[in-house]
């Protein structure tokens, strides 16, 4: 079965930092692109970010470049995503998502983890 | 950045109804970029729809896409009890961008 599990979700200060993982499982972990998309509380998606295949390429959202880092690890079927200088604005439910075969679409999602930044 | 809009907001029907949501964008998409997706309340989105109309994997027949340029349609033809959740279009490109949804709700 293919699954992806999220992890590292905590309540964190505004300014803090927190690395999120994405465990995969059931399929070729290094043949595909992975996201990272959010969900603030009762608001819609916003895709954050993405890493190639190798971690070669990777691609942010204006809102979370220069502050998220995304990276992969191969070997450990793993996907994180760190995150500097956080902001209210940050709280979200987290989910890691697999490109479809082929990309151009999202064909696996992980049921999320939640940040939440407040004093 | 391309944006996408979707209408309406809201769409209230009853179940055996047929759904029409639309996804205009801001700027022309190639229909392969352009892909559909459904979330019901407490659970991940799952992908629907992509390359504007081809159904993913387990999509029932009743879910269809279709559109090019700037305007696309996902159409559920009859509505069943399981089908009333948020449905969101999406651009994937180098910086991929979800639509802000629609509500098909049970009138």
């Amino acid at each position: 079965e293919v699954q992806l599990v999220e992890s590292g979700g905590v309540v964190v200060q505004p300014g803090g930092s927190l690395r999120l993982s994405c465990a995969a499982s059931g399929f070729t972990f290094d043949d595909y692109t992975m996201h990272w998309v959010r969900q603030a509380p009762g608001k819609g998606l916003e895709w954050v970010s993405l890493i190639s295949w190798d971690g070669g390429s990777t691609y942010y959202a204006d809102s979370v470049k220069g502050r998220f880092t995304i990276s992969r690890d191969n070997s450990k079927n793993s996907l994180y995503l760190q995150m500097n200088s956080l902001r209210t604005e940050d709280t979200a439910l987290y989910y890691c998502a697999k490109d479809g075969f082929g990309g151009l679409r999202m064909d696996v999602w992980g049921q999320g983890t939640t940040v939440t930044v407040s004093s | 950045e391309i944006v996408l809009t979707q209408s309406p907001g809201t769409l209230s029907l009853s179940p055996g109804e047929r759904a029409t949501l639309s996804c205009r964008a801001s700027q022309s998409v190639s229909s392969s970029y352009l892909a559909w997706y459904q979330q019901k309340p407490g659970q991940a989105p799952r992908l629907l729809i992509y390359g504007a109309s081809s159904r993913a994997t387990g999509i029932p027949d009743r879910f269809s896409g279709s559109g090019s340029g700037t305007d696309f349609t996902l159409t559920i033809s009859r509505l069943e009890p399981e089908d009333f959740a948020v449905y969101y279009c999406q651009q994937y490109g180098s910086s991929p961008f979800f639509g802000g949804g629609t509500k098909v709700e049970i009138k």
